[in-house]
């Protein structure tokens, strides 16, 4: 069955860039409309949607994080990234990636990778 | 401070029925779905219910959800120890692009 798998660096110096990727296997990233999303979970406290991007690039953002993301998609690797810029101490938390239950929805998401746990610290 | 309100906590005793409420704004819920999320420590979240009561393949009858007008509604009837985990309601708000939204949790605790 589909997986994700978030991979990339678990610490992240301040004011440097996070960058994740998650790979999707099991199937193929393009099979389907759906918009692939990022949310994430600081330490003890609740889940945040940082935004979604769709197999054609458009893209979908948080207006809190929306100056610093960047989703991208690269269906020759079957993967998709995130990119946040200029990160603080509150950028620290557990990012995943998933997927909607649906086509073209960005909610619902029934497919989720374990999570990455990242760290913002010098 | 998140935009879906939710209880921190609520607790009952095995076998017992709880609800969690999940209230939000015309924007959010009151215009979208509903869904609801499953979360045991050091695990990514498990969906429970979408599109306000609908169950995924797998999930026990014994959860359930609903909506009216800007809240939604988690049930959970037969509680088990194994339901001790944070429970999250989530749904699109169209306010400003705001995107996906999550309630800020709520800790099931079955004594």
């Amino acid at each position: 069955q589909l997986q994700l798998q978030e991979s990339g660096p678990g610490l992240v110096k301040p004011s440097e860039t996070l960058s994740l990727t998650c790979t999707v296997s099991g199937g193929s990233i393009s099979s389907g409309a759906y918009n692939w999303g990022w949310i994430r979970q600081p330490p003890g406290k609740g889940l945040e949607w940082i935004g979604s991007i769709s197999v054609h690039g458009r893209t979908w953002y948080t207006p809190s994080l929306k100056s610093r993301v960047t989703l991208s998609v690269d269906m020759s690797n079957n993967q998709f990234s995130l990119n946040l810029k200029s990160v603080t101490a509150a950028d620290t938390a557990v990012y995943y990636c998933a997927r909607p239950s649906g086509v073209i929805r960005h909610d619902a998401f029934d497919i989720w990778g374990q999570g990455t746990m990242v760290t913002v610290s010098s | 401070q998140s935009v879906l309100t939710q209880p921190p906590s609520v607790s009952a005793a095995p076998g017992q029925k709880v609800t969690i409420s999940c209230s939000g704004s015309s924007s959010n819920i009151g215009n979208n779905y509903v869904s609801w999320y499953q979360q045991f420590p050091g695990t990514a979240p498990k969906l429970l219910i979408y599109d306000n009561d609908q169950r995924p393949p797998g999930i026990p009858d014994r959860f359930s959800g609903s909506k009216s007008g800007t809240s939604g509604t988690l049930g959970i009837t037969g509680l088990q120890t194994g339901d001790e985990a944070d429970y999250y309601c989530g749904t699109w708000d169209d306010n400003l692009s705001a995107g996906v939204v999550f309630g800020g949790g709520t800790k099931l605790t079955v004594l």
